[in-house]
């Protein structure tokens, strides 16, 4: 079964300094990828998503992610940091279907609760 | 304004209370579904809908029922609810059948309890 590990359920930083959030995947062929963030008491954003092409994904806020087959890795980053980012930050992965394009599953991992110290 | 709307935002019930979550987008989307969330376990789906009259199960159904007659609304119904169905509940929609190529829109939550 296709799954989403989130290493570190909570992350701090300093303001300014590099946001790195871990995420991997499992699966047999390359999923579609997604990046969530939550904000407190508010639903799901959408961030930025991997299907095809570039591996290196632009988001919104200044986010971004490298899709890496081989280590079967999608990791957030963020070059500095700042306290309007505090959130939770899911990964999640749509399987590819059999014949070619994909599932409508959206496999969530468990999150990652950033904080930002001042 | 594009959205989805879930109502009420937050609900305190007893034990075997029937009780309704409804949902409702704006956006004309084809796909609707529900997700609960739990500390630890992420976001886990419970049902979903391609379009009208078309619902399926997802990973964590027991305990739950929807119904999809009109294309915006997809209430979410606990027949009798338990304390283990005490979670946070999100109603997410799509205008594609699944989250390419635009991803899911969410609804704000509704925070339930069950005592």
């Amino acid at each position: 079964a296709q799954s989403v590990t989130q290493l570190g359920s909570h992350v701090s930083v300093s303001e300014g300094a590099l946001v790195l959030l871990r995420c991997n995947y499992s699966s047999s062929v390359p999923p579609y990828l997604f990046w969530y963030v939550q904000y407190p008491n508010q639903g799901l954003q959408l961030l930025l998503k991997y299907t095809t092409g570039a591996t290196l994904v632009k988001g919104i806020n200044g986010f971004e992610a490298e899709f890496k087959k081989s280590e079967t890795s999608f990791h957030l980053t963020k070059p500095s940091a700042h306290m309007s980012d505090a959130a939770e930050y899911f990964c999640a992965v749509t399987p590819s279907a059999p014949y070619g394009g994909a599932t409508n599953k959206l496999i969530f991992g468990t999150g990652t609760l950033l904080a930002v110290q001042p | 304004e594009a959205q989805v709307t879930q109502n009420p935002r937050y609900l305190i019930t007893v034990t075997g209370k029937k009780l309704t979550v409804t949902c409702s987008q704006n956006m004309n989307h084809e796909y609707m579904s529900w997700y609960r969330q739990d500390p630890g376990l992420g976001l886990r789906q419970i049902y979903y809908s391609m379009n009208v009259e078309v619902t399926d199960k997802g990973d964590v159904p027991e305990g739950y029922k929807v119904s999809r007659k009109e294309k915006r609304n997809f209430p979410l119904i606990l027949e009798s609810p338990s304390p283990n169905q005490t979670s946070l509940y999100f109603c997410a929609s799509s205008l594609t059948k699944g989250p390419l190529p635009y991803g899911y829109t969410f609804g704000s939550g509704t925070r339930l309890t069950v005592v």
